[in-house]
């Protein structure tokens, strides 16, 4: 069966990094799309962007050009989001996503605290 | 950038009504259009993509229709399980999200 497992909760200091990982399983990786959607309270689900697992292509949205860089490692079936120069306004939920203009199958999400 | 304008923001309807959530849009999104469910603490579930493309193993009670500016979800005869916020997802253009419909039992 798919499954999309997401690292765990991440908590944070401003400024700083974090790298968010998506491990699939149960489908050929490199034949779907992984896209990334961020979800608050405030904001509700926002599209953050989408990595061609097989070519390593992305493609953003402009809110989040700078601030999300998507990667794929191939040999493991993982895709990766990594969330730089963090600010408050950062701590969300972030769900990793099969496909790219519908998602079909979703990981249980990762909860990044940004707090000092 | 596109907005998605969903009514009502909440919902009550009683077991085995038929529902009708909307989506708008602030321009033509091509039936681009996708419906998730998300339950409390869940991810998001598919339930119908290219406007009225029910995803595997959603009931059938779940349908979706519209086109230009205008989108519909409906529920022909509410379960208990159906309590939920619903979402519409529009990828025309700068993909965006709707602010949810909660779906209330009364």
């Amino acid at each position: 069966q798919v499954q999309l497992q997401q690292s765990g909760a991440e908590l944070a200091k401003p400024g700083s990094s974090v790298k968010i990982s998506c491990k699939a399983s149960g489908y050929t990786f490199t034949s779907y799309y992984i896209s990334w959607i961020k979800q608050t309270t405030g904001q509700g689900l926002e599209y953050i962007g989408y990595i061609n697992t097989g070519s390593g292509g992305t493609n953003y949205n402009e809110k989040f050009k700078g601030k999300a860089t998507l990667t794929v490692d191939k040999s493991s079936s993982t895709a990766f989001m990594q969330l730089s120069s963090l600010t408050p306004d950062d701590s969300a939920v972030y769900y990793c996503a099969r496909g790219r203009w519908y998602f079909d199958f979703w990981g249980p999400g990762t909860m990044v605290t940004v707090s000092s | 950038d596109i907005q998605m304008t969903q009514s009502p923001s909440v919902l009550s309807a009683s077991v085995g009504d038929r529902v009708t959530l909307s989506c708008k849009a602030s321009q033509n999104i091509n039936k681009n259009l996708d419906w998730y469910q998300q339950k409390l603490g869940e991810a998001p579930k598919l339930l119908i993509y290219f406007t009225n493309n029910l995803q595997t193993g959603i009931p059938s009670r779940f349908s979706g229709s519209g086109s230009g500016t205008d989108y519909t979800l409906t529920i022909s005869s509410l379960q208990p399980e159906d309590v939920a916020t619903y979402y519409c997802y529009q990828y025309n253009s700068g993909p965006t999200f709707g602010a949810g419909t909660k779906l209330e039992l009364k």
